[in-house]
């Protein structure tokens, strides 16, 4: 099975840009992946940032933006606030199976 | 606005048996892929299974290897409802476990099981 790759931990300053990537070991990753971004906090269900490679939820701030880079899924947070400290998970759709990535803590610091 | 209740969260022994339930809010379930996933005390996310709509394709489940054999995903329609049939559990089975519609992304607040003797 599939194993999708993600960065452990991450810190990123007040203000500051950081992008978060997410890889398979099945090869390059395509929209044909539907990537999917979610945040959680501390205690609280998963929240879905961007679903479809780049495509937003209502509820998510323009400062996240998802995209493809260099054969990776990226989560871009650019101008980071206190908030956004919290985990965030990639997911890939694999012919009718879905894989979570290990998640990457993000400290605002 | 999309609502998704989940419920049947416990206590359960290894081997047992629990069944449960996700009612569904401000869409029609039969419409959408609806997920289950869990996430054990402390680690990750784990995709558990999927029921398909309705279309494009005719409805089916799926499962994810560690549960494929011992749990079931079915639907209400009449309900609204989606349902979480989990047998011979076993420890490693304690979790959250959320519904979830994919795509957009509408979790549930998730509801807490545990296999435990």
């Amino acid at each position: 099975q599939a194993v999708v790759t993600q960065e452990p931990s991450l810190t990123v300053p007040p203000g500051g840009t950081v992008t978060l990537t997410c890889g398979s070991t099945t090869g390059a990753v395509t929209s044909g992946h539907y990537p999917y971004w979610f945040q959680q906090k501390p205690g609280q269900a998963p929240k879905t940032l961007v679903y479809d490679t780049n495509n937003k939820q209502s509820w998510t701030p323009a400062r996240f933006s998802g995209s493809l880079l260099g054969g990776k899924a990226a989560l871009t947070l650019s101008g980071a606030q206190a908030e956004d400290e919290a985990d965030y998970y990639c997911m890939f759709y694999y012919n009718g199976v879905l894989v979570f990535g290990g998640g990457t803590k993000l400290t605002v610091l | 606005e999309v609502q998704l209740v989940e419920s049947g969260g416990g206590l359960v022994q290894p081997g047992g048996s629990l069944r449960l339930s996700c009612v569904a809010s401000g869409f029609s379930l039969s419409n959408y892929h609806m997920d289950w996933v869990r996430q054990a005390p402390g680690k990750g996310l784990e995709w558990v299974g999927r029921a398909t709509g309705d279309t494009p394709d005719r409805y089916t489940t799926l499962y994810a290897a560690s549960v494929r054999g011992r749990f079931t995903i079915s639907r209400d329609d009449s309900k609204n409802s989606l349902y979480l049939q989990m047998n011979s559990l076993k420890t490693e089975d304690t979790a959250v476990y959320y519904c979830v519609k994919l795509p957009p992304g509408d979790w549930g607040q998730g509801t807490l099981v545990t296999v435990s003797s």
